[in-house]
């Protein structure tokens, strides 16, 4: 079992905008902006999306955003597109004996 | 260019040892921070290990603790992970990644597959 907790799946029309939860506690997400998002495409490695909870990094579309609120971060993807369509993990800075822990990840689907 | 190449997976049978080797370039391998992250076939990320710009500071995930050692040469900008008595759990592709400042995993290599199997 992951320690923080993502949806399954989600799934949205091109052009609509989602949002993927990861719900962690106040010794992860909620005690720390030091979450982290990253895709992931069918064999490829993972590519950060959004660190510090809502940083772009260079390159990245401004179409991705993160936010948090309490012990759950979001990532946000508007105006979806079909090379959205891919894993998403978050990840965030932990005070446990583990200094890095993943959610289980979350399918998007573009329909 | 950021550049991290995983070396090394294979097919090992249970009990055997494998070492994995990450060669860096494009960027300052001795100032950073890096880290092992696998993923087993068709599940999620699972942190692994991470060891600081100097080894001064090494951690282990539970799972591998007492059979894996992380470990790095700042001449040869590489990073390194060798697993002793591994089991069929630890198949997976292993990835090397490094951390910029408090971002962990700004920069991923493209992983090297390991399957431990009879």
């Amino acid at each position: 079992q992951s320690a923080l907790t993502q949806p399954a799946s989600v799934s949205g029309s091109p052009g609509q905008s989602i949002t993927i939860s990861c719900t962690g506690t106040s010794s992860d997400v909620g005690g720390y902006n030091y979450v982290s998002w990253y895709q992931q495409h069918p064999g490829k490695a993972p590519k950060l999306m959004i660190y510090e909870v809502s940083n772009r990094p260079s390159g990245v579309s401004n179409r991705f955003s993160g936010s948090k609120s309490g012990n759950t971060a979001s990532l946000t993807i508007s105006g979806l597109q079909a090379e959205d369509e891919a894993d998403y993990y978050c990840s965030s800075y932990t005070s446990s004996s583990t200094p890095w822990v993943f959610g289980g990840g979350t399918k998007l689907t573009v329909l | 260019e950021v550049q991290l190449v995983e070396s090394g997976g294979g097919l090992v049978k249970p009990g055997g040892s494998l070492r994995l080797s990450c060669a860096a370039s494009g960027f300052t391998f001795s100032s950073y921070s890096m880290n092992w992250v696998r993923q087993a076939p068709g599940k999620g990320l699972e942190w692994v290990s991470s060891i600081s710009s100097s080894s001064s500071y090494i951690y282990y995930a539970d799972s591998v603790k007492g059979r894996f050692t992380i470990s790095r040469d700042n001449a040869k900008n590489s990073l390194y992970l060798q697993m002793n008595s591994l089991r069929a759990e630890d198949t997976a592709v292993y990835y090397c990644a490094r951390d910029v400042l408090t971002v962990r995993g700004a920069d991923w290599g493209q992983g090297t597959l390991v399957t431990v199997s009879s």
